[in-house]
């Protein structure tokens, strides 16, 4: 099946320092979104990026669709423990409309 | 009010009993989804009604069986489960079209962890 590649698996960094993660694949989207998992709940959603090239900030979040419609990354700025969590994205295809593709997650862990 | 209710918040049960999960949403969305999850993995999609109608079965076993009463409402029945169907299963929901082929938000609840002794 289609596969989304997202990196890093893990990340362990220190409270206020950047995070930066991205997710490629090997065919194109129409859309990516960025989840974020805390234990024991659903995903919530961060950012849905429509256009290639969109750039898109919530808060300390800023999100981009990649111009070749195959990538998408995530930065989050002067990182607070509660970023602590799993950060999936995820994609859609024009033809799968329902059908959402998702990475396999980055695990975050923020020490104060 | 953007949020997806789901019930039970855990369920316990033998893989002889009947059970149901219950999922509820006031946002006016018209396509619900399913969605199971291990562990540290990424949500896997099971079932996708849209206007109440089933629109996409990945193949689930018949032991799963999902139901939309109203558009507002989805339940997933569940009958003679095994060990290995526990997981958190999610239920979401999302706008249809508005223009667009594809390519809505999903918003999620908070699941229903599920454990199957």
């Amino acid at each position: 099946g289609q596969q989304l590649n997202q990196s890093p698996q893990s990340m362990f960094i220190q409270e206020g320092e950047d995070v930066s993660m991205n997710c490629t694949s090997s065919s194109i989207f129409n859309t990516w979104l960025w989840y974020k998992q805390d234990p024991g709940e659903g995903p919530v959603l961060l950012i849905a990026l429509y256009k290639a090239g969109e750039l898109t900030s919530n808060g300390r979040l800023t999100a981009q669709f990649g111009i070749t419609r195959k990538d998408s990354f995530l930065n989050i700025s002067a990182s607070i423990p509660s970023d602590v969590g799993i950060y999936f994205c995820a994609g859609q295809r024009g033809t799968s409309y329902g059908k959402l593709t998702f990475g396999q997650g980055t695990i975050l862990t923020v020490h104060p | 009010d953007t949020e997806v209710t789901q019930t039970p918040k855990h369920l316990v049960m033998g893989m002889t009993n009947k059970k149901s999960l219950k999922c509820e949403q006031h946002m006016g969305h018209r396509a619900m989804y399913w969605y199971k999850q291990k562990a540290k993995k990424p949500p896997e999609l099971m079932f996708v009604y849209s206007y109440e109608k089933l629109s996409i079965n990945e193949s689930v076993p018949s032991r799963f069986s999902p139901e939309c009463p109203n558009s507002s409402l989805l339940n997933l029945h569940l009958h003679a489960l095994q060990p290995e169907d526990s997981a958190l299963y999610l239920c979401a929901s999302s706008h249809i079209g508005r223009g667009r082929v594809a390519g809505e938000k999903l918003f999620f609840g908070s699941g229903t962890q599920l454990s199957v002794l």
